[in-house]
């Protein structure tokens, strides 16, 4: 059975840089067909779709988040990361890992459990 | 970037009633759009894709239509462990936008 685990600091100072990492286990990354992406949801708030990459490297960037957002991928751990650089308050947010199919139209078909993200100093 | 708006924000409901959450999108998305139930505590879950697929193991009383601009979730003979909140999705063009979310309240 597939499983996304995030994995990452809960704490980050303001104006620093929130690191994540996502590992996937019962598949492998590089199956065709398949994005792996990070959403985010600050407390009481809703839902906000971060990016997504491909095995390959291909990527795609919320507009608002863009010139901060970094993914990438390690197919050889199986793993993908997240990087959003500048942080502030309102980056505060459980932030889950997901796998978006094409055989679905691209809906997320399986989450993570997803990780509390602080930033205060 | 496309807009989603649903419609209500809160909703109060019994036990077996059927209640109906809408989604509007600010553009044409044919029938990209995804219906996800998050439970509080929990990650969302995939309910819908393709405006109107159940996805494996959502209960039948669950059912998804519409198409372009306009669409809606329909749970008919609600059950205690539907009270939860909606989310609708977008995954026509990038970024996939989200809904702000329906909460689903026991009456």
């Amino acid at each position: 059975q597939l499983q996304l685990q995030e994995s990452g600091p809960g704490l980050v100072k303001p104006s620093g840089t929130l690191s994540l990492t996502c590992t996937v286990s019962g598949d492998s990354i590089s199956n065709s067909g398949y994005y792996w992406g990070w959403i985010r949801q600050p407390p009481g708030k809703a839902l906000e779709w971060i990016g997504t990459i491909y095995y390959s490297g291909s990527t795609s960037y919320s507009s608002s988040l863009k010139s901060r957002v970094t993914i990438s991928v390690d197919t050889s751990k199986n793993q993908f990361s997240l990087k959003l650089s500048y942080v502030t308050a309102a980056d505060t947010a459980m932030y889950y890992c997901a796998r978006q199919s094409s055989g679905h139209l691209d809906a997320s078909d399986f989450w993570g459990h997803g990780t509390v993200v602080t930033v205060s100093s | 970037d496309i807009q989603m708006t649903q419609s209500p924000s809160s909703l109060s409901a019994s036990v077996g009633d059927r209640v109906t959450i809408t989604c509007r999108a600010s553009q044409t998305i044919s029938t990209f759009l995804n219906w996800y139930q998050q439970k509080p505590g929990r990650a969302p879950q995939l309910l819908i894709y393709a405006a109107s697929s159940l996805q494996g193991g959502v209960p039948s009383r669950f059912s998804g239509s519409g198409s372009g601009a306009d669409f809606t979730l329909t749970i008919s003979n609600l059950q205690p462990e539907d009270f939860a909140t909606y989310y609708c999705q977008q995954s026509y063009s990038a970024p996939y936008t989200f809904g702000q979310g329906t909460k689903l309240e026991i009456k």
